[in-house]
């Protein structure tokens, strides 16, 4: 029963690329983010969306377009992949705005080559 | 704005030696306070978290008290394992409308036989 899951695990692909990770929780959160960790471990938000709605857009480039169909699902599209969009990205969820814990996935390594 | 400040690594301990982890925050308001733990090669995982003032979070012999004097959250065990070689995240949510995770840089720990 993996709460928060997102596909795939792994993706390298060629400069210039178009490529989507999909996200779906299934613990009935009705926030879900999107943070990227670079080689230095370090994680930043780049997107949050509350019920459907997008919240926190952070000073992401605008050919990464998060999509959420419904509350239990965010994804994230990134058009033309430049090689500095290698990263590990992380979907999360947590439910209401109040101060709880965030539940993570298991991250997709993305590898632009 | 608020943020996250925990001790750089890494960190390099001997089995069943005493850990200490230091993280102090900036926030306004009353915010939670969490440590995730990260092992290699997986997504994050919550270890524990305190919501206000003066409470102790524990878990899996790992504990923190949430200072607000201080505006300290600092993570202790008092016996370490190899198993609990990874990375430490303290991290912070103030709550509100656009609330969200923030991390501080993470902790590397290594454990050594």
């Amino acid at each position: 029963d993996t709460a928060v899951s997102q596909t795939p695990k792994y993706l390298v692909t060629q400069m210039g690329n178009d490529k989507s990770i999909k996200c779906e929780q299934n613990l009935g959160h009705d926030t879900m983010y999107w943070y990227k960790q670079d080689s230095k471990k370090f994680l930043k938000i780049m997107f949050s969306y509350n019920n459907k709605e997008l919240i926190i857009n952070e000073t992401v480039p605008n050919r990464f377009s998060p999509k959420s169909p419904d509350k239990a699902h965010l994804n994230l599209h990134i058009n033309s992949l430049e090689l500095g969009d290698s990263a590990v990205y992380f979907c999360a969820s947590s439910q209401g705005e109040g101060n709880t814990e965030a539940f993570f996935g298991q991250g997709t390594r993305l590898t632009v080559v | 704005g608020n943020s996250v400040t925990q001790m750089e690594g890494p960190v390099t301990l001997s089995e069943e030696a005493f850990l200490t982890i230091n993280c102090t925050y900036t926030a306004t308001g009353y915010p939670s306070l969490f440590w995730y733990v990260q092992y290699p090669g997986e997504g994050l995982q919550l270890l524990l978290k305190a919501t206000k003032a003066d409470d102790k979070g524990s878990n899996k012999g790992f504990e923190a008290t949430y200072r607000k004097e201080t505006t300290s959250f600092h993570l202790e065990k008092g016996s370490v394992q190899v198993s609990d070689s990874a990375v430490y995240f303290c991290a912070l949510r103030s709550g509100g409308a656009t609330n969200k995770l923030i991390f501080g840089t993470g902790t590397l720990l290594a454990v050594q036989p």
